[in-house]
């Protein structure tokens, strides 16, 4: 399995709903990446996770809550979003030392917030 | 901080023809990675060089590492209408994960 799989491939949402983003990916990779992509834009990183730990936070709001339940799996939380948070959210992976091996990234979740 | 230059931001060239992507940055990086992007899609990974002066191809597509680790270019020779989507350089540190994207190439290739 050469994939990483994120749920849902759409999502809509009102500015007062709950709602969860889910990745996952079985090629050993301990290390997994939620990015923000806007139209026309390149992905921008938001969290890294590097052995289910938190490494890395790009300063995001905390309406946006990752989670990383095991080694397969990747969470991100939404609440209280604002229309300015649409857009595709994209999950990768990779190996911990990713410099010479690259990520791999899902399909994405298209998200717009009403 | 921008810290990856990358340009043209848009090309839209006839089948046939050769085209060059550029990526240029300030900051040595450990690698440098190119990757496609289709509409709706995440990025898919075509390449990634790690050693100063390194060339690399697969098929049609010649990426090129500078001596400095501090740019990179693509090429493409004999463009097809296959070959349209959003190419995105990124660059990596060895300690930290992250990846840094350019701001990308919008690739339009007419038949």
């Amino acid at each position: 399995d050469t994939e990483v799989t994120q749920t849902p491939k759409h999502l809509v949402m009102g500015m007062t709903n709950k709602k969860s983003l889910k990745c996952e990916q079985h090629m050993g990779h301990r290390a997994m990446y939620w990015y923000k992509q806007k139209a026309k834009k390149p992905p921008e990183l938001m969290f890294v996770y590097s052995y289910e730990k938190l490494s890395i936070n790009e300063s995001v709001p905390s309406r946006f809550s990752p989670e990383c339940p095991n080694s397969s799996l990747l969470n991100l939380h939404l609440h209280a979003l604002q229309p300015e948070d649409s857009a595709l959210y994209l999950c990768a992976s990779s190996q911990i030392s990713q410099v010479n091996y690259g990520y791999t990234f899902g399909s994405g979740t298209r998200l717009t917030v009403v | 901080t921008q810290l990856l230059e990358q340009s043209p931001q848009f090309l839209s060239i006839q089948e046939g023809e050769n085209l060059t992507v550029y990526c240029n940055s300030s900051s040595v990086f450990s690698s440098l990675q190119w990757y496609r992007q289709e509409p709706g899609e995440g990025p898919v990974l075509l390449v990634t060089v790690v050693t100063g002066g390194e060339v690399k191809k697969l098929k049609r597509l010649t990426f090129q590492f500078g001596d400095a680790r501090k740019d990179s270019s693509l090429h493409i020779t004999a463009a097809q209408p296959g070959d349209t989507g959003l190419y995105l350089c990124a660059g990596a540190w060895n300690q930290g994960g992250k990846l840094i994207f350019g701001q990308g190439t919008e690739l339009s290739v007419k038949p």
